[in-house]
Order: C-alpha cells, then structure tokens, then sequence
C-alpha cells in the first residue's frame, strides 16, 4: 500500500462545478497535511495546510478526518484558472507527496 | 526574496557525462532536499540535508551525489548520467507555515540523457 494515494482522475469539470479531492495515507503518527498545486511544468506550489477542524480559504475547503485516515479537499465554484495538479502531501516525521490529481475546468 | 533558485533550467547530457545541479535558498531554513520527478511517479526524494554539514539519502539515491556547501546552497551531481535519469529535478528548502513545516520549491531542472 502506497503511504499516501489520491483519487487517480483526471477529473474534467465545467465552470462553476463543485468538485472534491480525496486522500489517505497510511501513517496512523502522521501529524501535519497539506494541499499543493502543481501547475503544468512548474514548481508545486503551497495551497493550503489541513487543520484537524477542518479550514476554508475562499473557494477552498480542506478536511482531515485522523479516525478514517484521510484528507479532502474541496474546490467550489470552479475556475478556468484552477485547472491543475493538486497533490496530497503528509507528514510523518518526513513529507511525503502523492502521485497528485489532475484537474480540467473547461468553459 | 527569490525564494530557492535553481540553474541550470535546462540540459541536455549525452549518455557517461556528468554535470552539477545547483541550488540556492535566502529564506534561513535549515533543510534542503532534491527530487526527481517522472510521469505517473509523483515526487521522489533523492537526497535531504537537514541542516549544514549532513545530507541523507532518500528514496532514489543511486547515481547521484549532494554536497551542502553552506546553509543557503545544496547541490546535485551526476557523475556518470544514464537515459534513466532523464526526469525533472526539483529543489526544495523547508520552513514553519501555519499548519507546520513545510516546503518550498524551485522552478525545477528539465534533464534530458540521450
């Protein structure tokens, strides 16, 4: 089992959609989470960490579910401008990243 | 702040040629790392050095040698570059964010070995 696995996709959303991310990792002592975005050929990029009580910044809301072992993120109202790779990363003593989901918003 | 920096942007080595991949950082952090990154493998961690003077191995050593020259510069050698490490290197460095540490990328370097 891979230590930390996303929802392969593509997902491919119009303007406007709600769409969610899910992960899970499988260190049970993993203590910080993250959301990165990676734009295409580009650096990955700092979105937004995971709070155990869950936080919205905008138009995106991250959870953390410690019991279930798994990470969500959820992107409302979609944008042309969202349209990337969004990777679940978990700390557990070191950052592991997952293999990323790649997002679509078509007009 | 640049952030981290990395050079060269691009390169492209024949197969048995080495070549050095630098890095540089201005934000104070103490770690810095190197990864590789291929198609439908995600990030993979090559080597770590978590404060000057040490480096660490990660998941994808072989082939590769780091040196941590001081606190802001960490880089990558290649001695001997083989088809298989056609990939993209990123550099990172890491620091307190609001939900712990965390890291922070370079624009990367395209490698490409004939």
């Amino acid at each position: 089992r891979k230590e930390v696995e996303q929802d392969p996709g593509p997902f491919n959303v119009p303007e406007g959609a709600t769409v969610a991310f899910n992960c899970t990792y499988s260190n049970s002592a993993s203590q910080s989470f993250f959301w990165y975005r990676q734009d295409c050929r580009k650096e990955p990029k700092l979105l937004m960490s995971v709070y155990s009580s869950g936080n919205e910044d905008g138009r995106f809301t991250a959870q953390l579910n410690r019991a279930s072992q798994y990470i969500s993120l959820l992107i409302r109202d979609s944008k042309l401008s969202d349209s990337a790779t969004y990777l679940c990363v978990v700390n557990g003593g070191k950052l592991i990243f997952g293999q990323g989901t790649e997002l679509s918003v078509k007009p | 702040n640049a952030g981290v920096t990395q050079t060269p942007k691009f390169q492209v080595l024949k197969t048995g040629q080495s070549m050095t991949l630098q890095c540089a950082q201005d934000m104070n952090h103490n770690s810095m790392y190197w990864y590789r990154q291929d198609p439908g493998m995600g990030l993979r961690l090559i080597y770590y050095s978590a404060s000057e003077g040490t480096t660490d191995k990660g998941e994808v050593p072989n082939g590769y040698n780091v040196s941590r020259l001081n606190k802001r510069e960490f880089s990558l050698r290649l001695e001997s570059a083989a088809p298989s490490q056609t990939s993209v290197y990123f550099c990172a460095s890491s620091g307190q964010s609001g939900g712990g540490e965390t890291q922070y990328f370079g624009p990367g370097t395209r490698l490409l070995v004939l």
